[in-house]
């Protein structure tokens, strides 16, 4: 079974520094590759997607994630951080043997001060 | 309509009721499924139905029966709970042909006293 790893727990940034989330997966086969974010008693949102074709995808609000597929890494970055973005953000995946299921990495709790 | 909507928005139970959670969406999905979310931890899937059918079930306790009377509606029968249930319980759904991104609902917070 496939296994999501997300290595910053907790990330602590002030307005306008740069973002970096990791998103490591163990799977070998083909994987389609989501990040979801959840604001403060908010629902799961998703934030970009991969499934195939250029290994960098843009999504909303300025995000964006490169796939690598020789390191098993989908991460997440930002150039610019604001307030807005404090939230909690998860890395899930997809395997082509999993059905529908969607696998979750542990989640980074991203905080920025004003 | 790229909704999905989740009732009650919380529910506080004892451990001897009967409680029902409802999903809805309008998409068009014909895939559902049900997670439970504990405080600062990532969604944990308890349930998938495909058209309408359970195709997994994580090896939930039977305390927890979910239900899929139609195409755009998911429920989630509640009993005998115990206090380590409370959590956040949340609805998604997904096109089935070729996979896509799933949309999640709101979330119902249960409570169990």
């Amino acid at each position: 079974a496939q296994s999501v790893s997300q290595h910053n727990h907790h990330v602590i940034l002030s307005e306008a520094a740069s973002l970096e989330l990791g998103c490591n997966y163990s799977y070998g086969g083909t994987v389609n590759l989501f990040w979801y974010v959840q604001y403060p008693g908010q629902h799961l949102q998703l934030l970009l997607k991969y499934f195939s074709g250029d290994p960098l995808v843009k999504g909303i609000k300025g995000f964006e994630a490169e796939f690598i597929k020789s390191k098993f890494s989908f991460n997440l970055r930002k150039p610019s951080v604001q307030w807005s973005d404090t939230a909690e953000y998860f890395c899930a995946v997809n395997a082509d043997n999993a059905g529908n299921m969607l696998t979750f990495g542990g989640g980074t709790r991203l905080m920025v001060k004003p | 309509d790229t909704e999905v909507t989740q009732t009650p928005k919380h529910l506080v139970m004892g451990m001897t009721n009967k409680k029902s959670l409802k999903c809805e969406q309008h998409m068009g999905h014909r895939a559902m499924y049900w997670y439970k979310q504990k405080a600062k931890k990532p969604p944990e899937l308890m349930f998938v139905y495909s058209y309408e059918k359970l195709s997994i079930n994580e090896s939930v306790p039977s305390r927890f029966s979910p239900e899929c009377p139609n195409s755009s509606l998911l429920n989630l029968h509640l009993h005998a709970l115990q206090p380590e249930d409370s959590a956040l319980y949340l609805c998604a759904s997904s096109q089935e042909r070729g996979y896509n991104e799933q949309f999640f609902g709101p979330g119902t917070r249960l409570t169990v006293l």
